[in-house]
C-alpha cells in the first residue's frame, strides 16, 4: 500500500545549486501533480501532468521543471535554487481529473530549505 | 474568480465536545468542495467532497459539513472531537478560473488542538 512516495523527506540546499525532488505512485493513476505548501498558507499547484509525456504549468511554475517518462514517475526539478523556493513540497495523482472531484492522494512531503 | 476563507487559523476544543471549523468560499460557477487534513508530518487526506449531490456530506472519522449556497459555505462539523483530531484542516474549492480551465483553491488552514 504504498501510494504516492517522494523522496528526500528533507533537504538543505545553498543558493544556486540544483536538486530533483523524486515522485513515484503505484496506483496507475493518470493525473500527477507537484505543489509547494508556504507556513501559513494554503497549498499552491507548481506544475501537472495529465499522462505520460504531458506536463503542463500550474499557479507557481516559474523556477521548476518537470518531466513524466512514466505513469509512475513525475520528478521536479529545481535548476538554480532561491531562498524563495524554501518550502514543503507534496507531490500528488489522481485516476482521473483531481479539480472536478476525483480524490486527490499526496504524499508525505519533502522538507526543503536554501540558505 | 474563486477564492476560499477559513475564518479561523487556530481552534481549541476539549475531547468529546463539538467541533466547528468554518469556511466561505466565493465562486462564480456551481463548485465542487473538499475538507482535507493534514497530521503532523504527514501528506493531505481526503476527509470529504461535495460535488452536486447531497449537501450534507458525511466523510470519514464521524466529520461532515453541510454545502449552504445562500451562505456560501462549508462548514466541518463533528459531535465529539477525539485527541486523534488534532491536525491542520484545509478547505478546499474546485471552480472554473477566468481561463476556462477548472482549477483547486486551498484555503490557509486551520490548525485544530484537542485538550484531554
Amino acid at each position: 500500500n504504498a501510494g504516492v512516495t517522494q523522496t528526500p523527506k528533507f533537504r538543505i540546499l545553498k543558493i544556486g545549486q540544483s536538486m530533483t525532488l523524486q515522485c513515484t505512485q503505484d496506483m496507475n493513476h493518470n493525473y500527477m501533480y507537484w505543489y509547494r505548501q508556504d507556513p501559513g498558507m494554503g497549498l499552491k499547484l507548481i506544475y501537472y501532468s495529465v499522462g505520460a509525456g504531458i506536463t503542463d504549468k500550474g499557479e507557481v511554475p516559474n523556477g521548476y521543471n518537470v518531466s513524466r517518462s512514466t505513469t509512475e514517475d513525475f520528478p521536479l526539478r529545481l535548476e538554480l535554487a532561491a531562498p524563495s523556493q524554501t518550502s514543503v513540497y507534496f507531490c500528488a495523482s489522481s485516476l482521473g481529473q483531481g479539480d472536478s472531484g476525483n480524490t486527490i492522494y499526496f504524499g508525505e512531503g519533502s522538507w526543503l530549505t536554501v540558505v | 474568480a474563486q477564492s476560499v476563507t477559513q475564518l479561523d487559523s487556530h481552534v481549541s476544543v476539549s475531547e468529546g465536545t463539538p467541533v466547528l471549523l468554518r469556511c466561505n468560499y466565493s465562486s462564480s460557477y456551481s463548485p465542487s468542495l473538499f475538507w482535507y487534513v493534514q497530521h503532523p508530518n504527514k501528506g493531505l487526506q481526503l476527509l470529504l467532497k461535495y460535488t452536486s449531490a447531497a449537501t450534507l456530506v458525511k466523510g470519514i472519522n464521524g466529520f461532515e459539513a453541510e454545502f449552504k449556497k445562500s451562505e456560501t459555505s462549508f462548514h466541518l462539523t463533528k459531535p465529539s472531537a477525539h485527541m486523534s483530531d488534532a491536525a491542520e484542516y484545509f478547505c478546499v474549492v474546485s471552480d472554473i478560473r477566468d481561463t476556462g480551465r477548472r482549477a483547486l483553491t486551498f484555503g490557509s488552514g486551520t490548525r485544530l488542538q484537542v485538550q484531554p
